[in-house]
């Protein structure tokens, strides 16, 4: 079964300050991952998927077959960065679920 | 993006009575719809996965008889909390997805208060 962990539940970091939040996966089969974000006030949204190799925001995320991680990070945090992060397999055929993990709570301090 | 509206966004009820949450997909077809709850400070917890036309599939732990889900249509999907309690105050968060895309749109969420 697909299974992400997010590790921190909370970080704060300053801004300026480099920002690295974890997620590992078990995974059967070729993984496609993507976080999520969610700003106060605001409905869910996707960040980035590794498939796209994109940088959004200042974030980019390296999928790492061999620690199975597909942690965040972003080299200088802003205040705006300050959300809630979701780790999340992509639902596949076959298994069709959406299921995230516990999320991280970042803080960016001014 | 494409755009997922959830309606109500608050909603408070009389303990015993039924509440449904509406769930549109605006401007694509949404071939699978996602239920979720999320508790204060928590993750989203998904509640339960439905296909346009089938049956919903729910996860362990929820009631069916209690969240109804209905997927009637390519473009809503709809949850009824039936026989609401104290208990089933939450905020509950639909999330759809096309079948020629594996990245998911969310609802603003519904704030469910039973009192």
């Amino acid at each position: 079964a697909q299974r992400v962990t997010q590790p921190e539940k909370l970080l704060s970091v300053f801004k300026g300050a480099p920002v690295e939040l974890k997620c590992n996966y078990s995974y059967s089969g070729s993984p496609e991952l993507f976080w999520y974000v969610q700003y106060s006030r605001q409905r869910l949204q996707l960040l980035l998927r590794h498939i796209s190799r994109e940088s959004i925001k200042g974030f980019t995320a390296d999928l790492n077959k061999g620690e199975t991680s597909f942690h965040l990070k972003k080299p200088f945090a802003q205040e705006e960065d300050s959300a809630m992060y979701y780790c999340a397999p992509a639902p596949q055929g076959g298994s069709e679920k959406l299921v995230f993990g516990k999320g991280t709570k970042l803080t960016v301090n001014p | 993006g494409a755009v997922v509206s959830q309606h109500p966004s608050r909603v408070i009820c009389k303990s015993g009575t039924s509440v449904k949450i509406e769930c549109r997909s605006l401007d694509f077809q949404a071939t699978t719809m996602f239920w979720y709850r999320q508790f204060p400070k928590k993750s989203l917890m998904l509640m339960a996965t439905s296909n346009e036309g089938s049956k919903a599939t729910y996860e362990q732990g929820v009631e069916k008889d209690k969240f109804l889900i209905n997927h009637a249509s390519l473009t809503l999907s709809t949850l009824t909390v039936t026989s609401a309690h104290p208990e089933d105050s939450s905020f509950y968060i639909c999330s759809a997805k096309g079948g020629w895309n594996t990245e998911a749109f969310f609802g603003q969420g519904t704030r469910l208060t039973v009192v």
